[in-house]
């Protein structure tokens, strides 16, 4: 297996533009996770699915943050409009109850907000 | 509210030195304890994990020590290399939250020649 992989890995883009990450979780797996990662505030959950279901979204910052998983293989992070403070590496995960529920992460999306 | 507290933020060691690492948690549901290890422009990946039954698990050169009682566990390197230069993550999750993680601040580890 590939692994979570994540596209695009790097993104650069003007305030006030609409930014989409994508995710496409390891096959098989049934949770999904977006974390956001800053040297401020760590690595925090964003929000995480269960079989394509938004469990959890408090972890979502503000309307401005928009997430969806429309079937089990693709699932995406949408920013609009984008803001300098959300600037960060943007991290996708998967895992499956079957496997002791190690989350396996992607390497990430870096975004800069000029 | 930060449910899992983390230290120390960074730390420096000589090559064969034991770093530690510690976390603390305030929540009983919790009961599974894994450490996750981020190298540069990676993204994180489990290294060690434990569950309460048990005070300690070794894995290769890693090991957790587990204080149910004082709700602390830590992660112990021995002979730590350059290679192990990296940031580690506690975590924990509780029982009726299936996969959802809650995860420490992070610690910087830095080990010199």
């Amino acid at each position: 297996d590939a692994g979570v992989i994540q596209s695009p890995r790097h993104e650069v883009t003007e305030m006030g533009q609409e930014v989409t990450l994508r995710c496409k979780p390891i096959s098989g797996h049934d949770y999904l996770f977006w974390y956001r990662q800053t040297m401020m505030r760590g690595l925090e959950l964003l929000i995480y699915f269960n079989n394509n279901v938004p469990i959890d979204d408090s972890g979502m910052p503000e309307d401005r943050f928009s997430a969806k998983m429309p079937n089990a293989s693709f699932s995406t992070l949408k920013i609009q409009p984008s803001e300098p403070r959300d600037s960060a590496v943007y991290f996708c995960a998967s895992s499956s109850d079957r496997i002791n529920n190690e989350q396996f992460f992607g390497p990430g999306t870096r975004l800069t907000v000029l | 509210q930060q449910q899992v507290k983390q230290s120390p933020q960074s730390l420096i060691v000589q090559k064969g030195g034991i770093p530690i690492i510690n976390c603390a948690y305030e929540n009983t549901a919790f009961d599974y304890f894994p450490w996750y290890q981020q190298f540069p422009g990676k993204g994180p990946a489990l290294l060690i994990a434990i569950r309460p039954d048990v005070s300690e698990k070794k894995e290769g050169r890693f090991t957790i020590s587990f204080n149910k009682s004082a709700k602390q566990f830590s992660l112990h390197i021995m002979d730590s290399q350059p290679g192990d230069s990296a940031t580690y993550f506690c975590a924990a999750k509780r029982g009726d939250t299936a996969s959802k993680l809650t995860f420490g601040t992070g610690t910087r580890l830095q080990v010199t020649l």
